[in-house]
């Protein structure tokens, strides 16, 4: 089945910097979505990507849908306390699957 | 608000109980999901339903009992679960299936289950 590669794990940063993080997998889609999760509750949307090369932002946060439709990746400028959370990729494909990342858990300090 | 609404948000219960998780969406579409979440672990996908019929179930035990009696609701009933069916059991929606164009999918809060 397909597989998604979210990297990095976790990140630890100073509020203020710009963070990115990508996920990669060697199956092709056709629907990229990026999701943040806070402690306790369901994953919201942030993006949805549904385009090759696709570059989408939605306030501090953008996202880009890979030329190659195998990878995606999300910005987030000038971060603030309030990013910290876990953020999740999820890929659909034609075939009607989807598949979510490991998960990015992202801390930062004021 | 997302639109998928889950009750109840906390639910502890014994091995013998049987009990179980709701969930509505207002949102109006047509596949509904059940996953897990475990500590540390990335989401399992449990259950999907198209339209009222079940269109994959992932292995999951029997123990776990899912029922959608119309594309609003979806249920999953619990019944002699072990302590290490303790999670976060999400319910989702999205308008297809994935893989149709323009789809996503929108998640509930989420009910926290614990087992003891």
């Amino acid at each position: 089945g397909q597989q998604l590669n979210q990297s990095p794990q976790s990140m630890f940063i100073q509020e203020g910097e710009d963070v990115s993080m990508n996920c990669t997998s060697s199956s092709i889609f056709n629907t990229w979505l990026w999701y943040k999760q806070d402690p306790g509750e369901g994953p919201v949307l942030l993006i949805a990507l549904y385009k090759a090369g696709e570059l989408t932002s939605n306030g501090r946060l953008t996202a880009q849908f890979g030329i190659t439709r195998k990878d995606s990746f999300l910005n987030i400028s000038a971060s603030i306390p309030s990013d910290v959370g876990i953020y999740f990729c999820a890929g659909h494909t034609n075939a009607g699957k989807s598949t979510f990342g490991d998960g990015t858990t992202l801390t930062v300090k004021p | 608000e997302t639109g998928v609404t889950q009750t109840p948000r906390h639910l502890v219960m014994g091995m013998t109980n049987k009990k179980s998780l709701k969930c509505e969406q207002h949102l109006g579409h047509n596949a509904m999901y059940w996953y897990k979440q475990s500590a540390k672990k990335p989401l399992e996908l449990m259950f999907v339903y198209s339209l009222e019929e079940r269109v994959e179930n992932n292995s999951v035990p029997s123990r776990f009992s899912p029922e959608c009696p119309n594309s609003s609701h979806l249920f999953l009933h619990l019944h002699t679960l072990q302590p290490e069916d303790s999670a976060l059991y999400l319910c989702a929606s999205s308008q297809d299936l994935p893989g149709q164009p323009g789809n996503t999918i929108y998640f509930g809060e989420g009910s926290w289950l614990t087992v003891v």
